[in-house]
Formats: structure tokens, C-alpha cells, sequence
């Protein structure tokens, strides 16, 4: 495709629940980025890949959150036991390699949790 | 670790009239710095960069920011704000080994008269 999609664009779950959210980098992108923006803040990082493999996973939060991407390209964010806290936009990048290069963002999945 | 502050969270300028938005970063060598745009409903759109050179960098829009490493400060100016440049400013930093691993400051929300 043109640009970074993730789907869904919204997805609203119950406290306790198990959520996926799916990125699609733009084609050739073998660096992608998960983010996190809670409301009124700036974006937070959650998990960098190069490739199939996680480069540096220093920013998810806690063990019930976890981020794969197994043949390079797509991802998936995979929250589990969902808390209030947890919501918030859940943002993915893509970039054609680690540095020096520009990232583009995809438009997001707000993930709300009740 | 890497921080970013923008002081300012809200700002209202008059269309025409010039524009600074301020940005302030916390890392202990020459970082890459980055601003985006965030329009609502919008993914998050580069607007310059700086990784080395001149300190002095023009971006997309009608922007520029300047370096000033004695500050540690990496403002986002432009002469003449139009009511399309309303949105949310977010300044960001990476290690510069890091690529696309971005700390963002919490952002700073411009308002246009008319």
C-alpha cells in the first residue's frame, strides 16, 4: 500500500479481555515501531524490529504485552488481560532501515478499555 | 536516557504572524532531533530533521529549526503562520545510534486566528 495501515482503527474491549492490533508497514520497511500515546502526551516508544526479529524491546510496560512480526513485514501488538489503563492510541512506523532514515507513522488504533 | 521538554503546551498566534515553537532536549551526545506534525485524525508527519551539518534545517511547510547544541535546544520557527498549520507540534530525539527509536516531548497544541 501507499502508507503505513493499521488496522483496526478503533477496538473497544472489556477489562480482563485479550486485543491484536495489526501494522502493515509500507513495502521494503525493514524497521518497524510500536508506540503508545495516551491522551494529552506525546508519543511513547514501545518496541523497535530490523527485520523478523525485535531489536530493542525496552519501552513495553509489562509481561502482558508483546509485539511479533514473523516474516518481517507484518506485526501485530498483542495485549493481553487488558487494564483501563491501557487505553490509548496505539501508533506503528515503518522506516527502510534503522538510521538515518525517515520513519512514517501510520494513523493508528485507539484502543479503548472499559 | 534520552529526554525531550516543550515548554509551551498551548499557543495562539494571528494568521500572518511568525511562529516559534520551543524545544528542549536532555542527551549526552550529538543527538538526532525531529519534529512532527500531528493534525486530528492525521498520522504523525515529519517536518525536518537534523542528524549533522548545518545547524540550520528547512523542512516541509514553510519550516525551519536551528541546532543550538550550547542550549540543547532545537526550536521549530516559521515567518508567516497559516490557519492550516493549526495542530499538535511534537519535538523528538534519538540516540545517534538509534534510528527511528524516537523519546518524544509532550507536544505543544497550536491555535490560528483568523
Amino acid at each position: 500500500g501507499a502508507g503505513v495501515s493499521q488496522t483496526p482503527s478503533n477496538k473497544v474491549t472489556e477489562k480482563g479481555k485479550y486485543v491484536e492490533l495489526r501494522c502493515d508497514p509500507i513495502s521494503g520497511h525493514t524497521a518497524l515501531y510500536w508506540y503508545r500515546q495516551s491522551l494529552g502526551q506525546g508519543p511513547e516508544f514501545l518496541i523497535y524490529f530490523q527485520g523478523t526479529g525485535a531489536a530493542d524491546d525496552s519501552g513495553l510496560p509489562n509481561d502482558r504485552f508483546f509485539a511479533v512480526r514473523p516474516e518481517g513485514s507484518v506485526s501485530t501488538l498483542k495485549i493481553q488481560r487488558t487494564e483501563r489503563g491501557d487505553s490509548a492510541v496505539y501508533l506503528c512506523a515503518s522506516s527502510p532501515q534503522g538510521t538515518n532514515t525517515e520513519a512514517f507513522f501510520g494513523q493508528g488504533t485507539r484502543l479503548t478499555v472499559v | 536516557a534520552q529526554s525531550v521538554t516543550q515548554p509551551d503546551i498551548h499557543i495562539t498566534v494571528s494568521e500572518g504572524a511568525s511562529l516559534e515553537l520551543r524545544c528542549n532536549y536532555s542527551y549526552g551526545a550529538t543527538p538526532y532531533l525531529f519534529w512532527y506534525v500531528q493534525s486530528p485524525g492525521q498520522g504523525l508527519q515529519l517536518l525536518l530533521k537534523y542528524f549533522s551539518g548545518d545547524t540550520l534545517v528547512q523542512g516541509i511547510k514553510g519550516f525551519e529549526a536551528e541546532f543550538k547544541r550550547s542550549q540543547s535546544s532545537f526550536n521549530l520557527r516559521k515567518p508567516s503562520v497559516h490557519w492550516s498549520d493549526a495542530a499538535e507540534y511534537f519535538c523528538a530525539v534519538a540516540a545517534n545510534n538509534a534510528g527511528n527509536m524516537l523519546t518524544f516531548g509532550g507536544g505543544t497544541r497550536l491555535m490560528v486566528k483568523p
